[in-house]
């Protein structure tokens, strides 16, 4: 089975701190994906990754970076957390381009994050 | 751009009761439809997915078939149970192989 781990299930961070928050996955998988989950907003996309060193930006971007220096291995920066950034983070992987499965998106458990 | 719009909810049944969540999607291309499911306290698994107009994707006694016709996707199951309390996503693929979900709808079961 495909597992997505993420380093924290819980953190509180202060407003101004730099945020690390890391996504691993175990199958060898092209495309990682972060996500924050927001009560009535579902998932919107923050950024994306289809090859190691590659980050494109999705929906919501603002107030965010990436880092995939190895392929099993995704990074969410928040160069300075602010409150409005508390909410519930994603990670995600899929295949990429071979194979019936290629778009199927598999998740971590997430990261509650809360900016005080 | 690419969107799916979904029921809100939350829904709440009885058990056995008969369920359905009703999708629909931008029709740009073909995409790929899924359903997402998400359990208190976890991230979001597959449920199930349809490729192509008129397929039928199944799963754990849920059914969706891909409407073109109607762009819809809706979700059903014909006696949920309570294990099936959940939140569960609408979705469909796009470019870059992104996905975008609708936004979730709650659905608790009562025994």
């Amino acid at each position: 089975d495909v597992k997505v781990t993420q380093s924290s299930r819980y953190l509180v961070k202060r407003t101004g701190e730099k945020v690390f928050l890391e996504c691993v996955q175990d199958m060898d998988h092209e495309n990682m994906f972060w996500y924050r989950q927001d009560p009535g907003l579902g998932l919107r996309l923050i950024y994306f990754s289809y090859d190691v060193k590659m980050k494109e930006k999705g929906d919501i971007p603002e107030g965010y970076s990436v880092s995939r220096e190895k392929k099993e291995r995704f990074s969410l920066i928040l160069e300075s957390a602010s409150t409005n950034q508390t909410s519930m983070y994603l990670c995600a992987s899929s295949p990429g381009t071979s194979g019936s499965r290629y778009n199927e998106q598999f998740f971590g458990p997430g990261t509650r994050l809360t900016v005080l | 751009g690419n969107s799916v719009t979904q029921m809100e909810g939350p829904v709440t049944l009885s058990e056995e009761a008969f369920l359905t969540i009703n999708c629909t999607y931008t029709a740009t291309g073909y995409p790929s439809l899924f359903w997402y499911v998400q359990y208190p306290g976890e991230g979001l698994q597959l449920l199930l997915k349809a490729t192509k107009a008129d397929d039928k994707g199944s799963n754990k006694g849920f059914e969706a078939t891909y409407r073109k016709e109607t762009t819809s996707f809706h979700l059903e199951k014909g006696s949920v149970q309570v294990s099936d309390s959940a939140v569960y996503f609408c979705a469909r693929a796009g470019g870059y192989q992104k996905v975008t979900f609708g936004t979730g709808t709650k659905l608790q079961v009562i025994p």
